[in-house]
């Protein structure tokens, strides 16, 4: 079964600075997908970036990039120039890889609460 | 689109009562997912669509749970006999592809008294 791992129970962070949050991930698998995804108070999911296992670039979106290194298998969420707004739990996921009976199955870690300081 | 549409959005019940949860997935989409949310286990999948075919329903904590999707618009979670451990942020979501992201409902609050 894959595994997601976030280590990080909370983060703070000053507003405008960047923060790095974690995620490790288990899988002998080639082929798999990775994704960020944000839960504001209000608790709405809300899709972040995704990253392709044979993806040869680190995915970003806007403010959000994805420090991807495979050999370590993590693949880390940058938030660059932290907004007040970005307060919120985040979370990392795998979808399982192509091929086995589950593929498709998002697994989810169990997320970080990341608070920016005015 | 509309997105994702869950409904109820809050669920208040007692102990023993059956309860139907409601999922409407976005258009054209052909993936289907069911996610509970707690405190305590985080994020669970607890069933997966595709066209309508359940894939993996491993996570279905027991044989109260059960789901369907009688057509690609439309899909139901209920649980019978409620019990207060299923007190839950209940999600469904959606997806077009394998490759591409889920597009999550805004979720049914249950909370079984």
């Amino acid at each position: 079964a894959q595994k997601i791992t976030q280590t990080q129970p909370g983060m703070f962070v000053q507003e405008k600075e960047a923060v790095t949050l974690d995620c490790t991930y288990d899988t002998s698998d080639q082929s798999y997908g990775l994704f960020w995804y944000k839960q504001p108070s209000s608790g709405e999911m809300i899709f972040l970036i995704y990253q392709g296992s044979y993806d040869e670039q680190n995915a970003t979106e806007g403010r959000y990039s994805l420090n991807f290194q495979k050999a370590r298998k993590s693949a880390n969420l940058v938030i660059s120039a932290s907004q007040l707004g970005d307060s919120a739990m985040y979370f990392c996921a795998m979808r399982d890889p192509a091929g086995g009976t589950s593929y498709g199955k998002l697994t989810f870690g169990q997320g970080t609460i990341l608070t920016v300081h005015p | 689109d509309a997105g994702v549409i869950q409904s109820p959005r809050h669920e208040v019940t007692e102990m023993g009562q059956e309860v139907t949860l409601r999922c409407k997935p976005i258009s054209g989409h052909d993936y289907l997912f069911w996610y509970r949310q707690t405190m305590m286990r985080g994020l669970e999948l607890l069933i997966y669509f595709n066209n309508n075919v359940p894939i993996d329903d491993s996570g279905m904590p027991e044989d109260r749970f059960s789901a369907k999707m009688p057509n690609a618009s439309f899909s139901t979670l209920k649980i019978q006999p409620s019990e207060p451990r299923d007190s839950a942020v209940y999600f469904c979501a959606s997806r077009e592809f394998m490759n591409t992201e889920a597009f999550f409902g805004q979720g049914t609050r249950l909370t079984v008294v």
